[in-house]
């Protein structure tokens, strides 16, 4: 595809369940990040992959937060056992280069946990 | 107080207007200054990336750093309807990938 995808586009879970949310990033790109947007609030980083390598991982909010890359290019971020807080759009963007200054966002997973 | 400061609006102007969108930060470390325009239920788009201090022109657009006053600024010239969106900046430390990005402006141009 021409940009970034990202699916579901919506995702109403209730508290305690496990949800996975997918990332099909432009092809070709190396690095690929995920970030959480809380409503009225600039994304906020997650997580860094370059290729399949998860190089940094320091904004995940917890340990039920886990995301993998396996074959650098789709990605999964999963939340399991998930709480309000949680209730957030979820952007994942990719970038052609390692160091990732141009990147290009997916239109983003809103998730509601209710 | 957040390293990235931005005033969320709205910000309602007349088709036409020039646009001042402003970003203050506190980290002397930023050297990378994007701003992203986000339409709604859509994922942030790259409009402007600058790296030293001035101006840089795209078109009706002028992003303007002064790192002395850690101060950026986008500006919209003959703004349209079709502008009207929330307006990110982000910034990123040298050597590093990871923007900081301020919470948004949200813009409105009315016909």
């Amino acid at each position: 595809g021409a940009g970034v995808s990202q699916s579901p586009r919506y995702k109403v879970a209730k508290r305690g369940q496990d949800v996975a949310l997918r990332c099909d990033p432009i092809s070709g790109h190396v690095s690929l990040f995920w970030y959480q947007q809380a409503l009225g609030q600039g994304p906020e980083f997650l997580t860094y992959f370059q290729n399949e390598a998860q190089l940094d991982k320091s904004g995940l909010p917890s340990d039920r937060f886990f995301a993998e890359r396996p074959e650098g290019s789709v990605s999964t971020l999963k939340i399991q056992r998930t709480q309000q807080e949680d209730s957030a759009v979820y952007l994942c963007a990719s970038s052609l280069a390692s160091q990732g200054e141009t990147q290009y966002f997916g239109p983003g997973t809103r998730l509601l946990v209710l | 107080q957040k390293e990235v400061e931005q005033d969320p609006g709205p910000l309602s102007v007349p088709e036409g207007a020039i646009v001042s969108l402003n970003c203050t930060y506190s980290n002397s470390a930023f050297q990378y200054f994007m701003w992203y325009r986000q339409y709604s239920r859509k994922g942030p788009e790259l409009l402007m990336y600058t790296y030293s201090s001035g101006n840089k022109e795209d078109g009706r657009f002028t992003a303007q750093v002064d790192k002395s006053s850690k101060y950026i600024s986008l500006f919209i010239r003959d703004s349209q309807p079709s502008d009207s969106a929330t307006y990110l900046c982000a910034m990123i430390e040298g050597g590093s990938y990871i923007p900081t990005f301020g919470r948004g402006t949200s813009l409105i141009v009315h016909p």
